[in-house]
């Protein structure tokens, strides 16, 4: 089957760690994002990337970094310079025409950090 | 620049009864796109609609439908014979077409359906 997978569902890390999170995709999407969700804030950007080998940041970028070295792959590491990293963290795809396609999303990694 | 408004923060009906969603965008494009997302309980958000600015075509889908009115920029969704597996979050999304790198979600709504 087609989709988008994350994981681990559930992470725990102590503060100050670096922490990274995947997302693998076979759906042949050239477009991934990756989404921060709080409690009552929706969903904010975190980096996006519309092509191998290059992305954007999104809204809320500092403390985090990605790389695109394959098309199926778009990592995202929590660094120790982002100042309140636990929440819930979703990877999502969509075809060529970004934005304006519907995304698909993974299942979410819910990171915690104690 | 681009907003999305969810108004409903958390919304409770019992079971059978309608419910309509609100949502309400800004934007300075005349060509963009409107989405819904279903956010279950498991927490994967699962795509509804997507509608271009240019088709303002109420759409029905078993029981849910759309209502998109551009002379109040609103969206709203609505569903009928509410039923429990319909609990989730929702949320409304825009992404404009000079703007194709990115999609702008409202804060979400919570609806209980009650048994």
């Amino acid at each position: 089957d087609g989709g988008i997978t994350q994981s681990p569902k559930y992470l725990f890390r102590k503060e100050g760690q670096n922490v990274t999170l995947s997302c693998e995709q076979n759906l042949n999407h050239d477009a991934m994002y990756w989404y921060r969700q709080d409690p009552g804030q929706g969903l904010r950007l975190i980096y996006y990337s519309q092509i191998v080998n290059d992305f954007q940041k999104g809204d809320i970028a500092e403390g985090y970094s990605v790389s695109r070295e394959k098309k199926e792959s778009f990592p995202l590491t929590v660094t120790s310079a982002q100042k309140n990293p636990t929440a819930f963290y979703l990877c999502a795809s969509t075809h060529s025409g970004g934005a304006r396609n519907e995304q698909f999303f993974g299942p979410g990694t819910r990171l915690t950090v104690l | 620049a681009q907003k999305v408004t969810q108004a409903q923060t958390e919304i409770s009906v019992v079971e059978k009864e309608d419910v309509t969603l609100d949502c309400v965008y800004e934007t300075r494009d005349t060509t963009y796109y409107l989405f819904w997302y279903k956010q279950p309980p498991s927490g994967e958000l699962v795509f509804l609609i997507r509608r271009n600015s240019f088709d303002e075509q109420n759409e029905i889908s078993g029981r849910y439908s759309w209502n998109f009115q551009k002379s109040t920029s609103s969206f709203n969704f609505t569903i009928t014979a509410s039923q429990v597996v319909d609990s989730a979050v929702y949320f409304c999304a825009l992404s404009e077409a000079n703007r194709d790198d990115k999609i702008i979600f409202g804060k979400g709504t919570r609806l209980h359906i009650l048994p």
